[in-house]
């Protein structure tokens, strides 16, 4: 057990649907980052979220966005679903901002687009 | 951030060593090389990580050339547990994002 949680476990919708996945991180970890792995793109990083700040943009669409909360939990939202956005989405969390450290990982979210 | 070769394949006898490999030939001098690893589809696992000087932790070791051309990730004694995809990511510790590339699938044989 990492000590990241993700809910949803899982989430089924349609197309043209939004919907907002739940990361809470580590205790005491301030870094957030979300990563998008499907069957075809593999792991992919989407941004990061330090103490409540966007720090890093990777591959993330625009019609995907994310936010970190004073709690420093955070929430990834999908828009405008397309069948291709099914993935698992994972949610890490590091003690590090912009001085790295090992990323500890949530069990993700799979979604499934109908 | 520098990319990594990883073989896309091994297998290893249950309570033999496993050795994964990993090139890296155009790290920087600033950028550590991490090894995760991915059991099915749960969240990647993190293994181990160094800069310059080999590793070693409860679950691995971490062996870096000289160089820091390549690496290797030695399991000492593999179970069928440790059957699952293998990442090695080279990045810098500053604003660390993880690039993972496709890894090497472990297969732990009895």
């Amino acid at each position: 057990d990492s000590g990241v949680t993700q809910t949803p476990k899982h989430l089924i919708t349609a197309t043209g649907q939004r919907v907002t996945l739940r990361c809470s991180p580590r205790s005491g970890d301030l870094s957030v980052y979300w990563y998008q792995q499907s069957l075809d793109q593999g792991l992919q990083f989407l941004i990061q979220y330090y103490n409540g700040e966007e720090r890093a943009k990777g591959n993330i669409l625009e019609r995907f966005s994310a936010q970190q909360f004073p709690d420093l939990h955070s929430e990834l939202n999908l828009s405008s679903l397309e069948l291709g956005d099914s993935a698992l989405y994972f949610c890490a969390s590091s003690s590090a901002g912009t001085s790295g450290g090992e990323q500890f990982f949530g069990p993700g979210t799979r979604l499934t687009v109908l | 951030d520098a990319k990594t070769t990883q073989p896309p394949s091994m297998d290893c006898a249950e309570g033999r060593a496993a050795n994964l490999p990993c090139n890296h030939s155009t790290i920087s001098g600033n950028e550590y090389v991490y090894w995760y690893r991915q059991i099915h589809s749960q969240g990647p696992q993190y293994i181990i990580h160094g800069l310059k000087n080999n590793e070693t932790n409860e679950m691995a070791s971490l062996i870096i050339t000289e160089d820091r051309k390549s690496s290797t990730l030695i399991l000492p004694h593999a179970t069928l547990r440790d059957t699952a995809v293998y990442y090695c990511i080279v990045t810098p510790r500053v604003g660390n994002q993880f690039y993972f590339g496709t890894g090497t699938s472990l297969t732990v044989i009895p």
